[in-house]
């Protein structure tokens, strides 16, 4: 089966900082890799997705997040976070065929210091 | 295009009793999954519905069950409540969940309170 692993639950950086968050999951093949974002109270908006191709996903908000399927991992990254980015980050990772049952990592809470 | 409509946002019962909380898919999407989100166990898989066919069910007692109409709406029921039901519900919808690049949306949540 597989898993994802986030293994920081929380993480402080200053605004104008970069940020890394990381994910390794355990798949035998392939896998579909997502990152969300939720804001408290709120739902998961989709921030990213890695499907095939290149390696180095582009998302919103100036996020990105490349997979290394050497290591695998796939962290998140952003090169100057701003104080709206405090949120809670989800890695997903899902079958790479047929239907899915996405299975969620237990999150990284992200605080933002001025 | 409106996003996922969960409704209700919130809702407090009491123990033993029964809920039902729906959620409204984006226009166009046919596969509905629901999920549970607790601080102790985070998001877990609850069912997933596509054509009013339940396709994948996570590990839950039978006391949570759903179902799909045929405008992709679904609900969720979870009979005999007990404290630990107490969550973010959370439903996410898609194109078909089959395709490869498919993705899920995810509604507001519905809060419940069981007391």
């Amino acid at each position: 089966a597989q898993s994802v692993t986030q293994p920081d639950i929380h993480i402080t950086v200053s605004e104008g900082a970069s940020l890394e968050l990381r994910c390794n999951y355990s798949y035998g093949a392939t896998p579909y890799l997502f990152w969300y974002v939720q804001s408290p109270g709120q739902g998961l908006q989709l921030l990213l997705k890695y499907f095939s191709g290149d390696t180095l996903v582009q998302g919103i908000k100036g996020f990105e997040a490349e997979f290394k399927r050497s290591q695998s991992s796939f962290n998140l990254r952003k090169p100057s976070v701003h104080w709206s980015d405090a949120a809670e980050y989800f890695c997903a990772v899902g079958l790479s065929g047929g239907y899915q049952k996405v299975t969620f990592g237990t999150g990284t809470k992200l605080q933002v210091i001025p | 295009k409106a996003g996922v409509t969960q409704t209700p946002r919130y809702l407090i019962k009491t123990r033993g009793q029964q809920v039902t909380l729906s959620c409204s898919p984006i226009s166009g999407h046919r596969s509905v999954s629901w999920y549970q989100q607790t601080p102790g166990q985070g998001l877990q898989f609850l069912f997933e519905y596509f054509s009013e066919t339940q396709r994948n069910k996570g590990n839950f007692p039978g006391r949570f069950s759903g179902r799909q109409f045929s405008n992709s709406r679904s609900e969720m029921n979870v009979s005999t409540l007990e404290l630990g039901d107490s969550a973010l519900y959370l439903c996410a919808s898609s194109l078909e969940w089959s395709r490869r690049g498919d993705t899920q949306y995810f509604g507001p949540g519905t809060r419940l309170t069981v007391l």
